[in-house]
């Protein structure tokens, strides 16, 4: 499973963009990047996920370059409510595969008034 | 639309007694998971299934077992309960379709052994 690397916290102010990095330089072929968030007291929940280039949803954008080894989550016009911890993982998609999702540390975001 | 469902949410255990947490999804996911957090910490991976009636070893099993008698359900007992085990543990289940990652979370049981 690839490893990956992340800040292990970050300040950011309310209203501004907020984009955090994370280096996967063993990816493989089949692995896609996702990350997830996690409040205090609460199981993580599913952000996005991407293969390459750029994908976009209504919370997060995630930008992936061409070499794949590494991607950067942007959070929009952030607010108090996104102050929690972000993983980034590398998960491989194959036939059979079991799909484990192994977590860092993760990244503290936050986000200040 | 209940989705992940741990129970119980909380409990205090002493050591060497053993206990059961039940893992319940709806969502009709082949594969479920068991993670621990400990404080400040990352999810660890105790064990995991693929499906009804199998379970593999993840990075953390000892001490742990597992069962996944029922699809829906996913069993972790500690048989005999030790301080090192105070953690909150997380149960997961996520589908095999296609390139879809996503995992769905419970709620997490807190579990504290004296």
């Amino acid at each position: 499973l690839a490893k990956t690397t992340q800040p292990i916290s970050m300040d950011s102010y309310e209203g501004q963009e907020v984009n955090i990095t994370c280096s996967h330089n063993n990816i493989a072929t089949n692995d896609y990047i996702t990350w997830y968030q996690q409040f205090p007291s609460q199981g993580p929940r599913f952000i996005i996920q991407g293969y390459k280039t750029k994908v976009t949803n209504e919370v997060a954008s995630l930008f992936i370059p061409a070499d794949r080894k590494s991607s950067t989550l942007s959070l929009p016009r952030v607010s108090l409510s996104d102050t929690a911890v972000y993983y980034c993982l590398v998960v491989p998609i194959s036939s059979g595969s079991a799909r484990q999702l192994t977590f860092g540390s993760g990244t503290q975001l936050t986000v200040l008034p | 639309n209940a989705g992940v469902t741990q129970t119980p949410k909380f409990r205090v255990l002493k050591t060497g007694q053993s206990m059961t947490l039940l893992c319940a999804q709806d969502m009709n996911h082949e594969y479920m998971y068991w993670y621990r957090q400990d404080p400040g910490m990352g999810l660890r991976l105790i064990h995991y299934s693929v499906g009804e009636g199998t379970t593999a070893k993840g990075e953390v099993p000892d001490g742990y077992n597992v069962s996944r008698l029922k699809k829906q359900n996913f069993l972790l007992g500690l048989e005999s309960a030790a301080p090192s085990q105070t953690s909150v543990y997380f149960c997961a289940s996520s589908s095999t379709g296609g390139l879809n990652t996503e995992a769905f979370f419970g709620q997490g049981t807190r579990l504290t052994v004296v």
